[in-house]
């Protein structure tokens, strides 16, 4: 079993959809759960993090974690052609150092 | 405002060149890491180091080798290009023991073998 699985999609959707992206992890040791954009011919960056269990929000985009169920999400609210990139849910342990388990990403579309 | 560089966006090489991508990072950070990202494959991890002259295997490091003399360089090696190892390759770095700040990447250096 993969240590991080997420569904690489391809998403396309309309803008101003809610958008769901998810991923399920193995490894209870994690406890940190971030999630990555990137654009095409570029780098991932980070977009937000949640720490443990819970909900976390910045703006338009919400990000879940449910440790006894070993599910990670991002939600988007009325998404954007900009919010189009791929999206990466990377989780970590909290050793120091330690070293992030990427998903496969999932790549979204927004359509105007 | 570049944090993290690689040193070429494109690159070509034939097969059985010995190839070097480099990578450098200005924000004093400890831990640097290579990747290569395939489609359907997601990033998948070559070497690591935590210190300067210090590198760890990751998860796919036949055919790789890394060197890191200083703090800021972390040079990949192709030691034999072969045409598997067309891919983008993505730098990252990070602060150890600040875990919540997560990885700056790199913008990658798409490398085909020919």
């Amino acid at each position: 079993q993969k240590e991080v699985e997420q569904d690489p999609g391809p998403l396309s959707v309309p803008e101003g959809a809610i958008v769901s992206l998810n991923c399920t992890y193995s490894n209870s040791a994690f406890q940190y759960f971030m999630w990555y954009r990137q654009y095409s011919r570029k780098g991932p960056e980070l977009l937000m993090y949640t720490y443990s269990s819970g909900n976390k929000e910045d703006g338009r985009f919400t990000a879940q974690v449910d440790k006894s169920s070993k599910y990670i999400s991002l939600f988007i609210r009325d998404s954007q052609p900009s919010d189009s990139a791929t999206y990466l849910c990377a989780p970590r342990g909290n050793n120091q150092g330690g070293k992030l388990i990427f998903g496969q990403g999932t790549e979204l579309s927004v359509k105007p | 405002d570049v944090k993290v560089t690689q040193s070429s966006r494109y690159l070509v090489k034939r097969t059985g060149e010995k190839v070097f991508l480099e990578c450098v990072q200005d924000m004093d950070h400890e831990n640097m890491f290579w990747y290569r990202q395939d489609p359907g494959l997601g990033l998948r991890l070559i070497y690591f180091s935590y210190d300067v002259k210090m590198k760890e295997k990751g998860d796919i490091p036949e055919g790789y080798s890394v060197s890191r003399e200083k703090k800021e360089r972390f040079s990949l090696i192709l030691e034999s290009a072969s045409t598997n190892q067309t891919s983008m390759y993505l730098c990252a770095s990070s602060y150890q023991g600040r875990a919540v700040e997560g990885y700056t990447f790199g913008s990658g250096t798409r490398l085909t073998v020919v």
